[in-house]
């Protein structure tokens, strides 16, 4: 069980487009989705929060208009990139909480965005 | 100082040796916390899971708290090949936020 799913694995785009990464929860409903972005040989950086219903919760330093996040249902959460540039490319990871009152973060694959 | 603090290695070790991983932490407030081994280029893969104080034991890997000298430890015995990965701490206080702190990671080598 917690399996979590993200699609695409990997996307190559060019400056200025959009591009949108998806992350679900196949075997169980998440009230609360994650995303982080980890540069290569560093650790992950928490992106933003995100709530089923209700608007992500972004971390200091994060754009919420460049990094737009809609969790639209118990088992999907979505993470577009609005006019990508080059200094984003990087690998966006998503993550989901089990169920209420227990902390375990299952983690997705992972997509490896490059911006060329 | 980082909230989490975790050497980055490389480790590298004989096959069958006993592997020992540890974070720092400095934020008294942590009480959960979290292993994951990360191939490259994958996700992070929950390894452990404890809270508070104490042991855990899974099979070859046992997790260590020690919240009084705010430590912690993963330990692999009978290390194989393909334990092989960045090994992440993770830790987050028991405010029912979520919101997990991750060590650097180690990178781990275990030789053949």
């Amino acid at each position: 069980g917690a399996v979590v799913s993200q699609h695409p694995s990997r996307v190559i785009c060019k400056s200025g487009t959009s591009v949108k990464i998806e992350c679900r929860s196949l075997d169980f409903q998440a009230t609360t989705m994650f995303w982080y972005r980890q540069f290569p040989k560093q650790s992950l950086m928490l992106m933003a929060t995100s709530n089923e219903g209700s608007k992500a919760t972004y971390e200091q330093g994060v754009e919420k208009d460049k990094f737009l996040i809609n969790h639209a249902s118990l088992t999907l959460s979505t993470l577009t990139v609005t006019s990508a540039h080059p200094e984003d490319s990087s690998f966006y990871i998503c993550s989901a909480g089990q169920r209420e009152g227990r902390d375990e973060q299952y983690f997705g694959p992972g997509t490896r965005l490059t911006v060329t | 100082q980082k909230e989490v603090e975790q050497d980055p290695g490389p480790l590298s070790v004989p096959e069958g040796a006993i592997v020992s991983l540890n974070c720092t932490y400095s934020n008294s407030a942590f009480q959960y916390f979290m292993w994951y081994r990360q191939y490259s280029r994958k996700g992070p893969e929950l390894l452990m899971y404890t809270y508070s104080s104490g042991n855990k034991e899974d099979g070859r890997f046992t997790a260590q708290v020690d919240k009084s000298s705010k430590y912690i430890s993963l330990f692999i015995r009978d290390s194989q090949p393909s334990d092989s990965a960045t090994y992440l701490c993770a830790m987050s206080a028991s405010s029912g936020t979520y919101k997990y702190i991750f060590g650097t990671g180690t990178r781990l080598k275990v030789l053949a």
